[in-house]
């Protein structure tokens, strides 16, 4: 069964320009899950969806940063404009099961570079 | 959200058992400790989890103190594969289905 699939595995772009990151999520996985880790930093929580709808997106740093899910399958993050501090590597993870025995099964990452 | 504290680096060689410890004293009774690894140029990856009592998988042990206040990552025979980062992390079984990840414990295995 494949995993969590991202797409690109790199990108480079100019500041003030617009990147889509894509997840597929594991096939039947309800839950989806976007995370970034910035240079020197932790791994942050950006969104939760359940489904095609957006459970949790405490973590979206600015309105720069659009998610979606549609139809509840692969869901894509948009930043636009990019800016430089956006350069990280950014995580989609999806899983089953809700709750605190749960499994996240995450992706290798999408690698943005702002320049 | 409850937090955890884990030492930043730890050192084995290969083929020896490693101890990664990891205090959460202030836990509630409702939070699940897990257990995820970041291996170099990957995703985190799960690992092991538990409740109250002791857990074994085919990756790892968890032994979890009585009073739930601390655990520790078994890992039984390190190998290179498991130069990673490991991070210890709370989940609340009814709040939010999210991980909050911190620093971790970055294991060099040697040789």
């Amino acid at each position: 069964e494949a995993g969590v699939t991202q797409f690109p595995s790199h990108s480079v772009i100019e500041k003030g320009q617009t990147v889509t990151l894509r997840c597929d999520p594991i096939s039947g996985h309800d839950n989806l899950y976007w995370y970034r880790r910035v240079m020197g930093k932790e791994i942050k929580f950006l969104l939760h969806f359940v489904k095609e709808s957006k459970q949790d997106e405490s973590g979206m740093p600015n309105n720069r940063f659009l998610a979606e899910r549609t139809g509840g399958t692969y869901s894509t993050l948009k930043v636009q404009p990019a800016e430089l501090e956006d350069s990280g590597v950014y995580f989609c993870a999806s899983s089953q099961d809700l709750g605190g025995h749960g499994e996240l099964f995450f992706g290798e990452g999408s690698r943005l570079t702002v320049l | 959200d409850a937090k955890t504290t884990q030492p930043n680096s730890m050192e084995s060689n290969e083929e020896e058992p490693v101890h990664l410890p990891c205090n959460h004293s202030t836990i509630s009774g409702t939070d699940y400790i897990h257990w995820y690894r970041q291996l170099p140029s990957q995703g985190p990856e799960y690992v092991i989890h538990g409740l109250t009592s002791n857990v074994n998988n085919r990756m790892a042990s968890l032994a979890i103190a009585e009073d739930r206040k601390s655990s520790t990552l078994i890992l039984h025979r390190a190998t290179l594969r498991d130069a990673a980062v490991y991070y210890c992390i709370l989940r609340d079984e009814y709040n939010t289905d999210k991980l909050i990840f911190g620093t971790g414990t970055r294991l060099q295995v040697f040789p």
